[in-house]
C-alpha cells in the first residue's frame, strides 16, 4: 500500500536555527497537509496546499512557517527561526478522494 | 468552527469485551465526514473509521463500528471483541464536505488500555 514518506524522523535544533521538515505524498494525491501534536495534547493543523499554493492556513501557521513543493515529489515545511514551544511531533497527510487521507509516521522536533 | 470533544481522557477494557468511545461535535454544516484515527505508541496516525453524514446507515470495519446520531452531533466508536494491539490513542475526527475547508479537526484523544 502507497505510504506518506517523512524525514528525518527526529530531529534536535538549537532555538532560533531553522529547520526543514521534509515529505513525500503519495503520488496521485492532490491535497497535501501539516499538522503538529505537541506531546499530550490533541492534533492540530497548520496548513494545506492544493494546486501548488496554500489553500488554507490555521492561526498557528505564522510568518515563521512556510511551505513548499519544489520538485513536484517532495513537500517540505520550513520553520524559519525555532522557538522552544515549535516542540512537537509534526505529521505530513496527503489525499486524492474527499476522505482518504494518509498520514505519514512523523517528525519528532525537539528544540533545545 | 467546528469543534470535537471527547470527555474520556481514558478508558480501559478486558480483552475480548467490548468497549465504546465516546465523541461529540458541534457544527453548523449539514454535509461532513468523521473519523476515527488509532495512534499507537509509534505515534503513526491510523484511519479505524470512516462515516459520510448523508449516510443514515451506521460504518462498520471489522471489528470496529460507530453509532452515528447526527441530530445529536455524536459519534462513538464500539470495538468488540478486543486485542492487546487495539490499546492506543484514538481521536475522533471531523472534516467539511464544503469545497472551502478539507482541514481535519481533531478532539482531544482517549487513551485505551486493554488489559489481558
Amino acid at each position: 500500500e502507497p505510504e506518506v514518506t517523512q524525514t528525518p524522523s527526529h530531529q534536535v535544533t538549537q532555538m532560533g536555527q531553522e529547520v526543514i521538515l521534509r515529505c513525500v505524498p503519495i503520488s496521485n494525491h492532490l491535497y497535501f497537509y501539516w499538522y503538529r501534536q505537541i506531546l499530550g495534547q490533541k492534533v492540530e493543523f497548520l496548513v494545506s496546499f492544493y494546486n501548488n499554493e496554500i489553500s488554507e492556513k490555521s492561526e498557528i501557521f505564522d510568518d515563521q512557517f512556510s511551505v513548499e513543493r519544489p520538485d513536484g515529489s517532495n513537500f517540505t515545511l520550513k520553520i524559519r527561526s525555532t522557538k522552544l514551544e515549535d516542540s512537537a511531533m509534526y505529521f505530513c497527510a496527503s489525499r486524492f478522494r474527499p476522505y482518504g487521507y494518509t498520514f505519514g509516521s512523523g517528525t519528532r522536533l525537539t528544540v533545545v | 468552527a467546528q469543534t470535537v470533544t471527547q470527555s474520556q481522557p481514558e478508558m480501559s477494557v478486558q480483552e475480548a469485551e467490548t468497549v465504546t468511545l465516546s465523541c461529540t461535535y458541534d457544527t453548523s454544516e449539514s454535509d461532513y465526514y468523521l473519523f476515527w484515527y488509532k495512534q499507537p505508541p509509534s505515534r503513526q496516525m491510523i484511519l479505524v473509521i470512516r462515516q459520510e453524514a448523508y449516510k443514515q446507515q451506521n460504518a462498520t470495519e471489522n471489528r470496529f463500528s460507530v453509532n452515528f446520531q447526527k441530530a445529536a452531533k455524536s459519534f462513538s466508536l464500539k470495538i468488540s471483541d478486543s486485542q492487546l494491539g487495539d490499546a492506543a490513542m484514538y481521536f475522533c475526527a471531523y472534516r467539511s464536505a464544503g469545497a472551502s475547508g478539507s482541514r481535519l479537526t481533531f478532539g482531544e484523544g482517549t487513551q485505551l488500555t486493554v488489559n489481558p
